[in-house]
């Protein structure tokens, strides 16, 4: 599978913008690029995802580089309910048994200064 | 709009006890699965069932068993509970439709072994 690296950790000021990037330099023409956030005592939390053009969502963007050698998950202006662990994950298009886990890596904590 | 559901929320029990982990999803989702989440890692899968009447082993299946009992619940049995399955679990489910569909996760089960 096809790897991902996340920075361990990010602040952000509330109600600033947050640019969260995610590598992913052996990505393979066909996979999607998921992103997933886990808040505190919770479990993960969908966010979204995208192949090739820019997505956007209530949630989030997701701005893909040309090249899909990396992606950036912008939250538009972070609350403090954004503060949470953000996982950048890599999904093929096929079957097998592989495929149907979610491979969560260490993701990057954010963390939301008031 | 309860989603994935799980019970217990917290569990202690002594080494070589048996114990059933709860799941059940009121989202009409053909695809449930379970992970473990140990402390500063990722998720890592341990059984999942595509489709009702289906499982099959993950990542890290020793030492667990499954039962996808009808559509809506999917249980996670520790038949001799060890101190390393100390772990939070999480069950999450998935609707059919392909495999971008995102999983929707419940708040976890938190359970020490002694």
């Amino acid at each position: 599978d096809a790897k991902t690296t996340q920075p361990n950790s990010m602040e952000s000021n509330e109600e600033e913008p947050v640019h969260l990037p995610c590598n992913h330099s052996t990505i393979s023409g066909t996979d999607y690029i998921h992103w997933y956030r886990q808040l505190p005592s919770q479990g993960p939390e969908y966010v979204i995802h995208g192949l090739t053009s820019n997505v956007n969502n209530r949630m989030a963007s997701l701005a893909i580089a040309e090249d899909r050698k990396s992606s950036t998950l912008i939250l538009h202006r972070a609350t403090l309910r954004d503060a949470a662990v953000y996982y950048c994950i890599l999904r093929g298009p096929f079957g097998g048994a592989g495929s149907y886990q979610l491979t969560f890596g260490k993701g990057t904590k954010l963390s939301v200064i008031p | 709009n309860a989603g994935v559901t799980q019970t217990p929320k917290f569990q202690v029990l002594k080494t070589g006890q048996s114990m059933t982990l709860q799941c059940a999803q009121d989202m009409n989702h053909n695809s449930m699965y379970w992970y473990r989440q140990d402390p500063g890692m990722g998720l890592r899968l341990i059984y999942y069932s595509a489709s009702e009447g289906t499982t099959d082993k993950g990542e890290v299946p020793n030492g667990y068993n499954v039962s996808r009992l009808n559509k809506r619940e999917f249980s996670l049995r520790l038949e001799s509970a060890a101190p390393s399955q100390t772990s939070v679990y999480f069950c999450a489910s998935r609707q059919a439709g392909g495999l971008q569909q995102p999983q929707h996760f419940g708040d976890g089960t938190r359970l020490s072994i002694l």
